[in-house]
């Protein structure tokens, strides 16, 4: 079975400082792996995906995240992390032979000032 | 505006008393999909649809129906619910691009749902 796991469950780091959030899969195939965000009292919201080709992947509001086959990671990264970044992310997976989607328990990112 | 909407956003109900949530999707999406948010175990899949009438379960589909009359709604549907029910739901879409799971989902606000 795939499987996605977020070793952690919440990340501290200063503002100013580069963060990364980690991810780890498991899967048959070839990965569909994905990154969101989940604000206070929102839905969740797309940051990025790798389905093939270069291992670093540029997202939105100056995230990316690193594939590593060797290592099946998927760490979320940003050089320099921003108070209002503080959220909750998920890494996900889409399962190559359904059409489901398999995410992992979510990592609170809390940025200090 | 492109969205996903979903209602009620609250509800509180008692064992047994059905209820539906719907969701629905202006972006002409051939995929949706309904999820649980539970604290400690991120978000499951319930259900998804690929596409008008065609539904398929997801890692928690016990005690939940679904049905996809419409390429834009998708209502979840609770017959008897029960308190281990109680979770936040989740709507989303995506276009779906040949036989993989390969697009970014949009989700919808969300459904915070007590069973008494």
């Amino acid at each position: 079975a795939q499987s996605v796991a977020q070793p952690e469950d919440q990340v501290n780091v200063a503002e100013g400082n580069p963060l990364t959030v980690k991810c780890t899969y498991s899967v048959s195939g070839n990965p569909y792996l994905f990154w969101y965000v989940q604000y206070p009292n929102r839905g969740l919201q797309f940051l990025l995906k790798y389905i093939t080709g270069d291992n670093l992947v540029k997202g939105s509001y100056g995230f990316e995240a690193e594939f590593n086959k060797s290592q099946t990671s998927f760490h979320l990264k940003k050089p320099s992390a921003l108070v209002s970044d503080s959220a909750l992310y998920f890494c996900a997976v889409g399962e190559s032979g359904t059409y489901k989607y398999i995410f992992g328990t979510g990592t609170r990112l809390k940025v200090l000032a | 505006e492109a969205q996903v909407t979903q209602n009620p956003r609250y509800l509180i109900t008692v064992t047994g008393k059905k209820l539906t949530v719907t969701c629905s999707q202006n972006m002409n999406h051939e995929y949706m999909s309904w999820y649980r948010q539970d604290p400690g175990l991120g978000l499951r899949q319930i259900y998804y649809s690929m596409n008008v009438e065609v539904t398929d379960k997801g890692d928690v589909p016990e005690g939940y129906k679904v049905s996809r009359k419409e390429k834009r709604n998708f209502p979840l549907i609770l017959e008897s619910p029960s308190p281990n029910q109680t979770s936040l739901y989740f709507c989303a879409s995506s276009f779906r691009v040949g036989g993989a799971p390969r697009n970014e989902q949009f989700f919808g606000p969300g459904t915070r749902l007590t069973v008494l």
